[in-house]
């Protein structure tokens, strides 16, 4: 079974909405870890935000905030306001286990486009 | 903070030659990892070191990929002998205490 799926190979979403990106994640470990990366064309990696398995609240960095439902095994991006800057290809990505352990899974990946 | 280095960030080969692959990860970070993206296969995890040792290299494709990280600062990634399919850009991204990882710009590989 696949560790992380992300379902939308593509999207497109109108300058200044906001876009959800899909991820759900398998694993039976209580520790883990989840995170989002940005690949833009230019094809560096960057990371965006992350959440542990243990953490109450649901993560938020500036624009980005993290949809975390645990029962479900999702791990939502969410980015308000869109902005041409954010077309890129975007990531969700699993550690297994405790912080000792670092064992990483990358999804396909999610492209999306800002259209002005 | 410098970031992760790799070099060189584009290389050309041709089939059946030997290729090194380096890596300066982030100063103090204790995992080292290396990646390889293709359009076809995505990003694949190939090895990763916690501490210089090879943890875990399930994702090496073949035997003639090897890796190793003789101290803290320095990872090489050997492709010997290369072929065509080899052709990808690889990652090295290193983290601390499994947080985020921060990669490297890349290296670009193309294989003749």
């Amino acid at each position: 079974a696949q560790k992380i799926t992300q379902t939308q190979p593509g999207m497109f979403v109108q300058e200044k909405e906001a876009v959800t990106l899909d991820c759900t994640y398998d694993t039976s470990d209580p520790s883990y870890g989840l995170f989002w990366y940005k690949q833009p064309s230019s094809g560096e990696m960057i990371f965006l935000i992350y959440q542990g398995s243990y953490d109450q609240q649901n993560a938020t960095e500036g624009r980005y905030s993290l949809n975390f439902q645990k029962a479900r095994k999702s791990a939502n991006l969410v980015i308000s306001a869109s902005q041409l800057g954010d077309s890129a290809m975007y990531f969700c990505a699993m550690r297994e286990g405790p912080h000792n352990f670092n064992k990483f899974y990358f999804g396909s990946g999610t492209k999306l486009n800002v259209k002005p | 903070d410098a970031g992760v280095i790799q070099s060189p960030r584009h290389e050309v080969t041709e089939m059946g030659q030997e290729v090194t692959l380096r890596c300066k990860p982030i100063s103090g970070h204790n995992s080292l990892f290396w990646y390889r993206q293709t359009m076809m296969r995505g990003l694949e995890l190939l090895i990763y070191f916690n501490n210089n040792v090879p943890i875990d290299d399930s994702g090496m494709p073949e035997d003639r990929f090897s890796a190793k990280m003789p101290n803290a600062s320095f990872s090489t990634l050997k492709i010997q002998p290369s072929e065509p399919r080899d052709s990808a850009v690889y990652f090295c991204a290193s983290s601390l205490e499994g947080y985020e990882q921060f990669f490297g710009p890349g290296t670009r590989l193309t294989v003749l």
